[in-house]
């Protein structure tokens, strides 16, 4: 079974709806990140969390907002989805023991119409 | 400018090249640092781990120059399987920073 995973893995939806992505894992990690994905961008950092109560904004916070359940999970929504935020969104976790190396999940590819 | 640059390619080689790919990053602060490999429609992995005095991972060696602010990944005797996306990471506080990748498309 894969340690990151990420729901939905597609999902089509209009301008002006709310969408979350959720993403769960295994490997008893305390950090978790979102990032999207952009054609000659790279990737880039939305926000990331190092434990449950902990939350902190990324390079391209504006438009997003997440929340940390539990350890485990970590989800990512779209207030009011809009055609700009169309793109590749990848969870990441991470542990400092690890140092820094960052595991990604398989990715959610997001398509505002 | 972008905290952390690539050349964005392609880079197209034969079987058995040698290929060399270079990052710039901003920061001089910067903490850590890594190259990472994705395939097409894929999410990244871990390639390697750049260290102060250089590594190595069979056919892979990476290099990091504190003084010029690069880190360098080196590929001998490619491979068709080497074919991917190769992109770079440097961290600062905890904050992980990505290049735009550099395609490499090894062709018999």
């Amino acid at each position: 079974d894969a340690d990151v995973t990420q729901t939905p893995r597609n999902r089509i939806t209009k301008t002006g709806k709310r969408i979350m992505l959720e993403c769960s894992q295994t490997k008893g990690h305390d950090r978790m990140y979102w990032y999207r994905q952009d054609p000659g961008l790279g990737l880039q950092l939305i926000y990331y969390s190092f434990d449950v109560k902990d939350i902190n904004k990324g390079e391209i916070s504006d438009g997003y907002s997440v929340s940390r359940q539990a350890q485990a999970k970590f989800s990512l929504s779209l207030e009011s989805a809009i055609p700009n935020q169309t793109a590749l969104y990848f969870c990441a976790t991470s542990d400092l023991s690890g140092a820094d190396t960052q595991y990604f999940g398989p990715g959610t590819r997001l398509t505002v119409l | 400018r972008k905290e952390v640059e690539q050349d964005p390619g392609p880079f197209n080689v034969p079987e058995g090249a040698t290929v060399a790919f270079n990052c710039t990053y901003s920061n001089s602060a910067s903490q850590s640092f890594f190259w990472y490999r994705q395939d097409c429609r894929k999410e990244p992995k871990l390639l390697m781990s750049v260290y102060s005095s250089g590594n190595e991972d069979g056919r892979f060696t990476a290099q990091l120059n504190r003084a010029s602010q690069y880190i360098s990944l080196l590929i001998r005797d490619s491979k068709l399987s080497d074919s991917a996306t190769y992109l770079c990471a440097v961290t600062n506080n905890n904050d992980m920073r990505f290049g735009a990748g550099t395609r490499l498309t090894v062709k018999p």
